[in-house]
């Protein structure tokens, strides 16, 4: 168990919906990252929080957004889901930017 | 665009062998390294992670290699066990202003009983 808490670990939904996928840090960690893992694509870097602050954007779509809160949990939200983003999503946390990071179990997109 | 060990190969070892997993990066100024398992369903693990001012480091059963010339990372395996089987991904930080990590695409380990 990494300590990185995510929710929910599947998610079953129709396109043109909009979900929202939660991840809690371990405590004391201050640095989020979001990842996308398809089958097709890999392990990819979405966007990243540090102490609640945006710090960095990967190929992360429009269609998405997230944010750290200041309790430091965050939300990946995708809308106007399409059929291309279902795969499973990831959020790592680190307590400083450059060190290691620990990955959540994930949640499990699936658009219909 | 960026890639980090981009062949996805299958190893396949007896139980109690030694297994070494590859992966070539593609960023000589990358100066961070790490190398996670991924089981079945699961979340990346961390494993070992290796800075460029290294070589070589140990962990328990683990070692990992960077060679900087060629751009080459390895993970060793010492007396591997059915538990290792899964598959390991090499991971690079990105030398631009994000601390983000590029991952290759993955190496599947089996382990033979």
């Amino acid at each position: 168990d990494s300590g990185v808490t995510q929710t929910p670990k599947h998610l079953i939904t129709a396109t043109g919906q909009r979900v929202t996928l939660r991840c809690s840090p371990r405590s004391g960690d201050l640095s989020v990252y979001w990842y996308q893992q398809s089958l097709d694509q890999g392990l990819q870097f979405l966007i990243q929080y540090y102490n609640g602050e945006e710090r960095a954007k990967g190929n992360i779509l429009e269609r998405f957004s997230a944010q750290q809160f200041p309790d430091l949990h965050s939300e990946l939200n995708l809308s106007s889901l399409e059929l291309g983003d279902s795969a499973l999503y990831f959020c790592a946390s680190s307590i400083r930017q450059g060190n290691e990071q620990f990955f959540g179990p994930g949640t499990r997109l699936t658009v219909l | 665009g960026e890639s980090v060990g981009l062949h996805l190969p299958t190893l396949s070892v007896q139980e109690g062998d030694n297994s070494i997993i590859n992966c070539a990066y593609s960023n000589s100024a990358s100066d961070y390294f790490i190398w996670y398992k991924q089981e079945s369903g699961k979340g990346p693990q961390f494993i070992i992670d290796i800075r460029s001012n290294m070589d070589k480091r140990q962990g328990q059963r683990v070692t990992v290699l960077l060679n900087k010339t060629v751009k080459h990372l390895s993970l060793q395996i010492a007396a591997t066990q059915p538990g290792d089987s899964a598959v390991y991904f090499c991971a690079e930080n990105g030398v631009d202003s994000s601390y983000k990590l590029i991952f290759g695409s993955g190496t599947r380990l089996l382990v033979r009983p």
